[in-house]
């Protein structure tokens, strides 16, 4: 069964900490994998993206790592900030014709105090 | 600047009475995707229109459905909306199966 599975389910760090963000998956065949931010009543936005080749990338102070072999990835945020607080959604592209249908995790709640 | 536009953003319906959810597209992406996510769950693909092509999902209950009448539009109706269809509505596009961008959504209360 194609599952993401993500941990914690909720983290609260205070301000200028780090942290980071685990996902585990079940995918096949796997296209991608990206990271995705929501804050409270907004919609998702795109933090990473990764193929199967990429190990890491970065975007600013987000830095997500994939191991295609053990089907593990990790956010991490640097000196977070209060306005790092949102849910980070962890979601496999799984390949399927022309349009990659996508598996979402539960998502990890983050919640940045000051 | 090229965006997925909701509209509206807050949508309050009574039970059963028909309503129509808007998203429009400046990214000239030729799929266009509309999601179901409930408090505290990861959204839930209904359907999704590659290019004029319909893809209904298999548990997308019959009471949803899409118009895309061109390229930078694509609706969601729902006929008869029922409380338990309260949810936030997430529009995506995406260019064939690369990264999807997804609108802001419209939470939709019913009644």
């Amino acid at each position: 069964k194609n599952q993401v599975e993500q941990s914690p389910q909720s983290l609260i760090i205070l301000e200028g900490k780090n942290c980071t963000l685990q996902c585990n998956y079940t995918v096949s065949p796997f296209s991608n994998l990206r990271w995705y931010k929501q804050d409270t009543g907004r919609g998702p936005v795109s933090l990473t993206i990764m193929t199967f080749s990429e190990n890491t990338k970065s975007n600013g102070r987000y830095t997500a790592t994939l191991d295609a072999d053990t089907k593990q990835s990790s956010l991490h945020i640097t000196a977070s900030q209060l306005s790092d607080s949102a849910s980070y959604i962890c979601v496999v592209s799984l390949h399927s014709g022309n349009t990659g249908k996508l598996i979402f995790g539960q998502g990890t709640t983050l919640q940045v105090k000051p | 600047d090229a965006m997925v536009i909701q509209n509206p953003r807050y949508q309050v319906t009574q039970f059963g009475k028909p309503v129509t959810l808007s998203c429009s597209q400046t990214l000239n992406h030729n799929v266009m995707y509309w999601y179901q996510q409930k408090s505290s769950q990861a959204p839930k693909l209904l359907f999704h229109y590659y290019d004029k092509d319909f893809n209904n999902e298999a548990d997308t209950p019959d009471n949803f459905q899409s118009r895309r009448p061109n390229t930078s539009f694509c609706f969601l109706d729902i006929r008869s909306p029922g409380l338990g269809d309260a949810a936030m509505y997430l529009c995506a596009t995406s260019r064939d199966e690369f990264e999807q961008f997804f609108g802001p959504g419209t939470r939709l209360t019913v009644l």
